[in-house]
């Protein structure tokens, strides 16, 4: 099955230092990627969706200069969590798709990434 | 009303019971149903996909009902490896692919 790699899995920071996250999908294409956002008891929340080649669309209430989106290459999007703060402590989840005539709709999740602010 | 719907959780039962978890949602055009199961501080991974003619796999049931706009998930003879959330899936192509995910419903199975 199509595999999402995510990294790093935890990352423990000082306030106001920024943290990059990476997320690839190792046997297949994505144009198209998801960030996701989960606190303890809670849902997934979706942040942004990264296209490669062009801007990621936020989600509302997502501050775009806070959480930075790169999709550099049909395999690799970043977030980037710009000064980092206590509350900014969560788990980041990213998700993609394949491209094409395989696409069935299906999401395929990288491990998460866990950040915790100090 | 949200546009994925679950059952209010949790659920606890004890092992070797049957439990059903529902999802309702709200666009017609939805294409794509699935049931992913999430377990604590992991990423969700795909259960089964959901089709309209039903599908099962081993102790699994997943049903679609399109007319009713609703999606249920039947496990039998619960384990207790099977507590986790489970979310409700629902992507629909209008102008692009959608994924909308159902807030989960938790499942406590107990010895």
């Amino acid at each position: 099955g199509a595999v999402v790699s995510q990294h790093p899995s935890w990352v423990i920071c000082k306030s106001g230092t920024s943290v990059k996250i990476e997320c690839r999908s190792l046997d297949f294409q994505a144009t198209t990627m998801f960030w996701y956002r989960q606190f303890p008891k809670q849902s997934l929340m979706l942040m942004a969706t990264s296209n490669e080649g062009s801007k990621a669309t936020y989600e509302q209430g997502v501050e775009k200069d806070k959480f930075l989106i790169n999709h550099a290459s049909l395999t690799l999007s970043t977030l980037t969590v710009t000064s980092a703060h206590p509350e900014d402590s969560s788990f980041y989840i990213c998700s993609a798709r394949i491209d094409g005539t395989l696409n069935t709709g299906e999401l395929f999740f990288g491990e998460g990434s866990r950040l915790t602010v100090l | 009303r949200k546009e994925v719907e679950q059952d209010p959780g949790p659920f606890n039962v004890p092992e070797g019971a049957t439990v059903a978890f529902n999802c309702t949602y709200s666009n017609s055009a939805s294409q794509s149903f699935f049931w992913y199961r999430q377990d604590c501080r992991k990423e969700p991974k795909l259960l089964m996909s959901v089709y309209s003619s039903g599908n099962e796999d081993g102790r699994f049931t997943a049903q679609l009902n399109r007319a009713s706009q609703y999606i249920s998930l039947l496990i039998r003879d619960s384990k207790l490896s099977d507590s986790a959330t489970y979310l409700c899936v629902v992507t629909a192509n209008t102008g692009g692919f959608k994924t909308i995910f159902g807030a989960g419903t938790r499942l406590f199975v107990k010895a």
